[in-house]
């Protein structure tokens, strides 16, 4: 069936590390995908987007890459900080549904 | 500020008794949606919404209704809210091409 997974559901690095979310989907007409970070207590918030015919976006301190080939779709934060420790997860869009992931939950030890 | 706001934030109702969420954006998006949160499981789409009077049913639509009278509102309404809708509710507004995609606050619902 149809699925947005992620393939850790917890993630532990140390401060100013890089970490690296892994996202997998499985429809290939899904064009257009989103991570989202979400704090304990509040809704989730955005964090970069990406449409099918690129492979790379940064933003501030956030990479995402997306490889159609395998399906497969990744969050990079540079420098990992404390604030940074929430759960994150992606997001699909095929049609007008969006479909999220379970999250990953990534824990910045100081 | 650009927000989506949901009402109330918490709720504990008995099984039964018709209750409304409210859900409202001041970003004039075209689109709206609501999902429902549970632990293991992420964010499931119950319905959505391109614009006004237009709704569809997402992934997990059962015992819930939605309208979409005015742009800026998409309330949720449970008619017979059973236990098994006891979760964490979540509005969201989008640009009609998805870009924006935004969250309210949540509402904790617990149906006893």
């Amino acid at each position: 069936g149809e699925s947005v997974g992620l393939h850790l559901p917890t993630l532990s690095v140390q401060e100013g590390d890089n970490s690296i979310i892994n996202c997998a989907y499985s429809n290939s007409a899904s064009d257009y995908f989103i991570w989202y970070k979400q704090e304990s207590g509040k809704g989730p918030q955005f964090i970069i987007d990406i449409r099918s015919n690129m492979d790379k976006r940064q933003g501030q301190r956030v990479t995402v890459l997306l490889n159609k080939t395998v399906k497969h779709l990744s969050l990079q934060i540079a420098a990992t900080q404390p604030g940074d420790s929430a759960v994150y997860f992606c997001a699909d869009r095929r049609t007008d549904i969006m479909r999220f992931g379970a999250g990953t939950r990534l824990t910045v030890k100081p | 500020e650009a927000q989506v706001t949901q009402n109330p934030r918490y709720l504990i109702t008995v099984t039964g008794k018709k209750l409304t969420v409210t859900c409202s954006q001041n970003m004039n998006h075209e689109y709206m949606s609501w999902y429902r949160q549970d632990p293991g499981l992420g964010l499931r789409q119950i319905y959505y919404s391109m614009n006004v009077e237009v709704t569809d049913k997402g992934d997990v639509p059962e015992g819930y209704k939605v309208s979409r009278k005015e742009k800026r509102n998409f309330p949720l309404i449970l008619e017979s809210p059973s236990p098994n809708q006891t979760s964490l509710y979540f509005c969201a507004s989008s640009r009609r091409d998805g870009t924006g995609y935004t969250f309210g606050s949540g509402t904790r619902l617990t149906v006893v």
